[in-house]
């Protein structure tokens, strides 16, 4: 069993539309969460970067963490085509091994105009 | 401010020749990353450097190794190349903000 399993899609959905992006870990000891976004033949771009359970909101973006299911989830408001991209969950396990971050698969995104 | 810069971007070697890619992180950032990345197995963790020091290692074979410079600057080194290791590598800086991505460098064994 993987450490963060995510859902590779692909996902399409039309432009305007609430997408909703989700992963599942295993490991309680992982306490800070992120969430990636990757154009093709470009580097991850860091888009969310959470601590423990609730929300968090940044312009179109929600990152929700729930601690007790071991589930994160990324919200997309008002879709754009320039969405269209792999997303990424990644986490670690704090001290220790801050520099190692777990990366879900990636889910591929496309916004249809 | 400049980002992580990764260079070459592409590069093609034939098995069992050796590279050697290197990063240079965000200014003032002292924790270098190394990932590879595949179709198959997705990000997987290389190896990370703080300070000149190797801090954490991932699950690959002794072929894969690196070293930090004094600037902070890395490079990871893969002797023996086998047609398995064709993937993207990417390194990540480490500051306040996250983690900081370069855009990789794309290898490909034939």
């Amino acid at each position: 069993q993987k450490e963060v399993e995510q859902d590779p899609g692909p996902l399409s959905v039309p432009e305007g539309a609430i997408v909703s992006l989700n992963c599942t870990y295993s490991n309680s000891a992982f306490q800070y969460f992120m969430w990636y976004r990757q154009y093709s033949r470009k580097g991850p771009e860091l888009l969310m970067y959470t601590y423990s359970s609730g929300n968090k909101e940044d312009g179109r973006f929600t990152a929700q963490v729930d601690k007790s299911s071991k589930y994160i989830s990324l919200f997309i408001r008002d879709s754009q085509p320039s969405d269209s991209a792999t997303y990424l969950c990644a986490t670690h396990g704090g001290s220790g091994n801050t520099g190692k971050l777990i990366f879900g698969q990636g889910t591929t995104l496309q916004v249809k105009p | 401010k400049a980002g992580v810069t990764q260079t070459p971007r592409y590069l093609i070697k034939t098995r069992g020749q050796q590279v050697t890619l290197s990063c240079s992180p965000i200014s003032g950032h002292r924790s270098v990353s190394w990932y590879q990345q595949t179709p198959g197995q997705g990000l997987q963790f290389l190896f990370e450097y703080f300070s000149e020091t190797q801090r954490n290692k991932g699950n690959f074979p002794g072929r894969f190794s690196g070293r930090q410079f004094s600037n902070s600057r890395s490079e990871m080194n893969v002797s023996t190349l086998e047609l398995g290791d064709s993937a993207l590598y990417l390194c990540a800086s480490r500051g306040l903000g996250g983690y900081t991505f370069g855009s990789g460098t794309r290898l490909t064994v034939v």
